[in-house]
This record gives C-alpha cells, structure tokens and sequence, in this order.
C-alpha cells in the first residue's frame, strides 16, 4: 500500500492475555519505529529498528513487551500477560533511513479491560 | 541527553487569528527540528522542518523560525483554519541519531 499499514485498529481484550500489534511499513524504509500513546499524552518510544536488527529497545517498559522485524519488512510488537495500563493506541512509523521524514500509521488502540 | 520542552499544552484561536507554539530544547548539538500534526485518530504527519544552518522556513501559512542561541524553535500559523484543529508535536534531533526527542504536544482549538 501506499502508506503504514496496522492492524488491528482497535482490540479489546481481558487481563493477563497476550496481544499481537502487527506493522506493515512503506516498501523500501529500512527504518522501523513504535511508539505508545497513552490517552491526551505525547509520544513514548518503544523501539527501532534498522533492517531486521533492533539497536534500541530501551523503551520497552517491560520484560512483557517484545518485538520483532522479518525480512526487513512487517514488524509485530507483542504483549503478554497484558495489564490495564498498557491500554493506549500504539503508533507505528517508518522511514527511508535517516534522517529522514518519519511516516506513521494509524495506530493500534488497545484497551486492557 | 537531549530534552525538549513545548508550550502551551492547549491554544485556543479565533479562527483567522494567528497560532504560535513554541519549543525549548537542551542540546546544542541538535540541527534538526521537525514539526508534526496529528488530528484525531490518525498518526502524526510532518507539516514542516527546519535544520540548524536556516534561521526561518515557510510553506504557505505555515513557517518555522529556529533560534540556536537561546536553543527554542517556534511553529507560527497565520490564517487559522478550523481544519488547523489538532495536536501538533515538536522534536529535534542529530542528523547522526535515529531518534527524535518529542515534545509533549499543543492541542490547537480554532473557535468560529
């Protein structure tokens, strides 16, 4: 497609049950980012990634959180054991290198209920 | 590490009126500033960026200007629109970094 691609738009789901958020970026970016959005806040970053390799994870607030990149294209952001305060829309973007303008998706919104 | 800071959180505007938002950052080593605009349920999308070798970057009605002495970069609209409505989010960076460093947003209001 033309632009970043996530799915699911929104997903509910109960405490303590693992969620799959999946990217699929602009063809040819070689960069990868996520980012989460809590309710009115700014932006949190999660993770980069160049190609398939993640040099930065620093933003991942907890050993639940993990993700991976195949084929230096879609990227998936997994959670497990969710918990209520991981409810937010979590942002994907890409870019073409760097630096270079970062081009986001839609967004995931996740409700932990 | 690098730190930017964004004012107001919230500007309301007589439509027609002009907006401006203004940025603080902590590293003097940072040249690249972009601006991004999020309206409601969509992602963030860049409306305009400034490097560190312009002092002032226009598209239209909307302008950046950077000033690298007192380290702040501000976002001026002029004309608002009611389709001006929506968070804008500032940031900065090194052109050798991946990451950009946000700001925490201004929610633009336009009252008719």
């Amino acid at each position: 497609g033309a632009g970043v691609s996530q799915s699911p738009s929104n997903k509910v789901t109960e405490k303590g049950k693992d969620v799959e958020l999946r990217c699929d970026p602009i063809s040819g970016h070689t960069a990868l980012y996520w980012y989460r959005q809590s309710l009115g806040q700014g932006l949190e970053f999660l993770i980069y990634f160049q190609g398939n390799s993640a040099p930065d994870k620093s933003g991942l607030p907890s050993d639940r959180f993990s993700a991976e990149r195949t084929g230096g294209s879609v990227s998936t952001l997994t959670i497990q054991r969710t918990q209520q305060e991981d409810s937010a829309v979590y942002l994907c973007a890409s870019s073409q290198g760097f630096p270079g303008e970062l081009f986001f998706g839609e967004g995931s919104r996740l409700t932990v209920l | 590490g690098e730190n930017v800071e964004q004012h107001p959180s919230t500007l309301s505007v007589q439509e027609g009126d002009s907006a401006v938002i203004k940025c603080t950052y902590s590293d003097s080593a940072s040249n690249y500033f972009p601006w991004y605009k999020q309206e409601l349920g969509k992602g963030p999308q860049l409306i305009i960026d400034i490097r560190s070798n312009v002092g002032e970057k226009k598209d239209q009605r909307i302008a950046v200007t950077l000033n690298k002495t007192a380290k702040h970069f501000s976002l001026h609209i002029t004309e608002t629109q009611p389709e001006d409505s929506a968070v804008y989010f500032c940031a900065a960076r090194l052109d050798s970094n991946y990451q950009l460093i946000w700001g925490a947003g201004t929610k633009l209001i336009i009252k008719p």
